[in-house]
């Protein structure tokens, strides 16, 4: 069956540090990928959007990176920040045009 | 510009009761979904609707039902409440299939 699996353990950085994220996928073949942010109490909000012929893309301080053949995403969020703590979501959609998220990782920087 | 609005934002209910939910858009999406969303589980589909009057089940549809009112609106109904669906309902809109979601703030409901 289709899995997307991200890190249910919270990532703890310290400000200034690099944040990365994983996505990790089996049994799917997405069309394209996207990430969102979630904050307590709140829905998700886009990110980022990368295609399967993509290999990466930018964003500010944000980096995602699309590898189909590992069946792996990366985000990275560069110089972090407090205000960068929160669960981070991907999301797979394929042929049926359907996505589908993963559970998400909570981010935390410290100051 | 408000985007996708979801009423109401909290609710108690008790088992056997029955409720619906309400979500609107005005961002003139043709697409509609509603999911819920439990610790430990992540966003799960409920039901979608690709276009103003289609609707189609996603992975947890037993116990629901949904009415694509009109292009804006998308309603969510449970007709007799469990236990089981107590969660936090998310209503999201897209305008085309390779275009972001754009997410409510979700209806918190706890069913007694």
């Amino acid at each position: 069956s289709q899995k997307i699996e991200q890190n249910s353990e919270a990532l703890n950085i310290q400000e200034g540090k690099t944040a990365t994220l994983t996505c990790n996928y089996t049994n799917y073949s997405p069309a394209y990928l996207q990430w969102y942010r979630q904050d307590p109490g709140r829905g998700p909000v886009f990110l980022l959007l990368i295609r399967e012929n993509e290999k990466e893309k930018r964003k500010e301080r944000l980096k995602v990176t699309f590898d189909t053949t590992l069946k792996q995403s990366l985000f990275h969020i560069t110089a972090s920040q407090p205000a960068d703590s929160a669960t981070y979501l991907c999301a797979l959609t394929g042929g049926s045009y359907i996505p589908t998220f993963g559970r998400g990782t909570s981010l935390i920087v410290h100051p | 510009n408000a985007g996708v609005t979801q009423t109401p934002k909290f609710q108690v209910l008790k088992t056997g009761q029955s409720m619906t939910l309400q979500c609107a858009q005005d961002m003139n999406h043709n697409s509609m979904y509603w999911y819920r969303q439990d610790p430990g589980m992540g966003l799960r589909l409920i039901y979608y609707s690709a276009s103003e009057g289609t609707t189609d089940k996603g992975e947890v549809p037993n116990g629901y039902n949904v009415s694509r009112l009109n292009k804006r609106e998308f309603s969510l109904r449970l007709e007799s409440a469990a236990p089981s669906q107590t969660s936090v309902y998310f209503c999201a809109s897209i305008e085309a299939h390779n275009q972001p979601q754009h997410f409510g703030d979700g209806t918190r409901l706890s069913i007694l």
